[in-house]
């Protein structure tokens, strides 16, 4: 069936620690984004890639890094310099740009700082 | 500043009853405005995504509306079913820079 893996579903990661999260696709859709999920507070976007090779910052991407080296690929890294990264990390794809177009999500990854 | 509001913050209807959610934004310039159902500890999933120029929208039970004018949508569920129990999302697309301003959900639990 296509759509979108996250995995792991649950992640524990100990303070100074960089973790990688991943998130891989089987819809052909040419745009990738990676979404921050928190009680109470919209999606906020992390980073977004439109095509292979080339990504951008969202609206709350310090402490995070991506690369897209495959259209069906976009891990994200939790870096040691976010401060905060306990959340729900959601990531989805769509064929149009992102204003026009449908997103599809993955099914989240939980991360828990210790 | 662009900003999407929801009301209520959570809800409680009894199964079969129906129920109407609410959302005010301040998107400009708008292009697009959709609805999500997301499940606890899942992915969002699209309801319904509605342009300047549609007034109301159905995907099976629920029925999106809205008001350009007034800046107004609302979801309507009808004939509630267990499995509504989720968060429902309102996402604004603000036509200038591509962005998507979400709304921070409605929380929906069906009693049986």
């Amino acid at each position: 069936d296509g759509g979108i893996t996250q995995s792991p579903k649950y992640l524990f990661r100990k303070e100074g620690q960089n973790v990688t999260l991943s998130c891989e696709q089987n819809l052909n859709h040419d745009a990738m984004y990676w979404y921050r999920q928190d009680p109470g507070q919209g999606l906020r976007l992390i980073y977004y890639s439109q095509i292979v090779n080339d990504f951008q910052k969202g609206d709350i991407a310090e402490g995070y890094s991506v690369s897209r080296e495959k259209k069906e690929s976009f891990p994200l890294t939790v870096t040691s310099a976010q401060k905060n990264p306990t959340a729900f990390y959601l990531c989805a794809s769509s064929m149009e740009p992102r204003n026009t177009g449908e997103l599809f999500f993955g099914e989240g990854s939980r991360l828990t700082v210790l | 500043k662009n900003q999407v509001e929801q009301s209520p913050q959570s809800l409680i209807i009894l199964e079969g009853k129906n129920c109407t959610l609410q959302c005010n934004y301040t998107v400009s310039p708008f292009s697009n405005l959709r609805w999500y159902k997301q499940d606890t500890g899942r992915g969002p999933v699209s309801l319904t995504i509605m342009t300047f120029s549609e007034n109301t929208k159905s995907n099976g039970r629920y029925t999106a509306t809205l008001d350009a004018d007034t800046k107004q949508s609302s979801l309507h569920i009808t004939a509630s079913q267990l499995s509504d129990s989720a968060s429902y999302i309102c996402v604004v697309s603000a036509y200038s820079n591509y962005q998507l301003i979400w709304g921070a959900g409605t929380k929906l639990i069906i009693k049986p």
